[in-house]
């Protein structure tokens, strides 16, 4: 199993503010890191997978930044809507191991 | 459209009486996979399946088995379910390891 720590666990902010967070994982041995948006009731939907370090990935408001060599990814939202609410999962993938989930970081935007 | 089926969505069921939930997908996908969500604990694999006939454990095997007879089905058998296995699961399914996984709607399973 791959220990994977994203933080911080929930985050509160305002319509406009803009956010980011972090997820961090073993830098040996790594292959890809997969990030993903689960709303509630719903079910968890691929925003990224990086591979190479120094990757940067970007879908309109939201972009993620990889660096392999010190084993983190940080997932960026600019200018938050109440639409953006939802949990944040990052996976990293390495090769021999399944793909292994954090538990997440839980964003709440309120008008 | 392409999408990942599971099949039921909504499960009661009692101890000890085996049973299957499917999952089907029509994106000519190489990889499944099963997880079980469970609050706090994340998503955690259970079983995964790189190809045909090519499946190993992921994570918290114990209690289940899977099948990849076809590459469009990843049915998730529980042979004696006891309540601790009452839990929200999901198939996935991607073409390869540099691809995002596509997730199923999900099964939400009771065992009283």
């Amino acid at each position: 199993i791959l220990n994977v720590e994203q933080s911080p666990q929930s985050l509160h902010v305002q319509e406009g503010d803009s956010t980011n967070f972090t997820c961090s994982f073993p830098s040996s041995n790594f292959y890809a890191l997969h990030w993903y948006r689960w709303e509630t009731a719903k079910s968890p939907e691929a925003l990224f997978v990086m591979t190479l370090n120094g990757d940067e990935k970007k879908k309109g408001r939201i972009s993620a930044t990889l660096n392999t060599k010190e084993g983190y990814s940080y997932l960026y939202i600019k200018g938050s809507q109440p639409e953006d609410s939802a949990t944040y999962l990052c996976a990293p993938l390495a090769p021999g191991y399944a793909l292994n989930f954090g538990k997440g970081t839980s964003l709440l935007v309120t008008p | 459209e392409a999408q990942v089926t599971q099949n039921p969505r909504y499960l009661i069921t009692v101890t000890g009486k085996k049973l299957t939930v499917t999952c089907s997908q029509n994106m000519n996908h190489e990889y499944m996979s099963w997880y079980r969500q469970d609050p706090g604990l994340g998503l955690r694999q259970i079983y995964y399946s790189m190809n045909v006939e090519v499946t190993d454990k992921g994570d918290v095997p114990e209690g289940y088995k899977v099948s990849r007879k076809e590459k469009r089905n990843f049915p998730l058998i529980l042979e004696s379910p006891s309540p601790n296995q009452t839990s929200l699961y999901f198939c996935a399914s991607s073409p390869n390891l540099g691809a995002g996984y596509t997730f199923g709607s999900g099964t939400r399973l009771t065992v009283v």
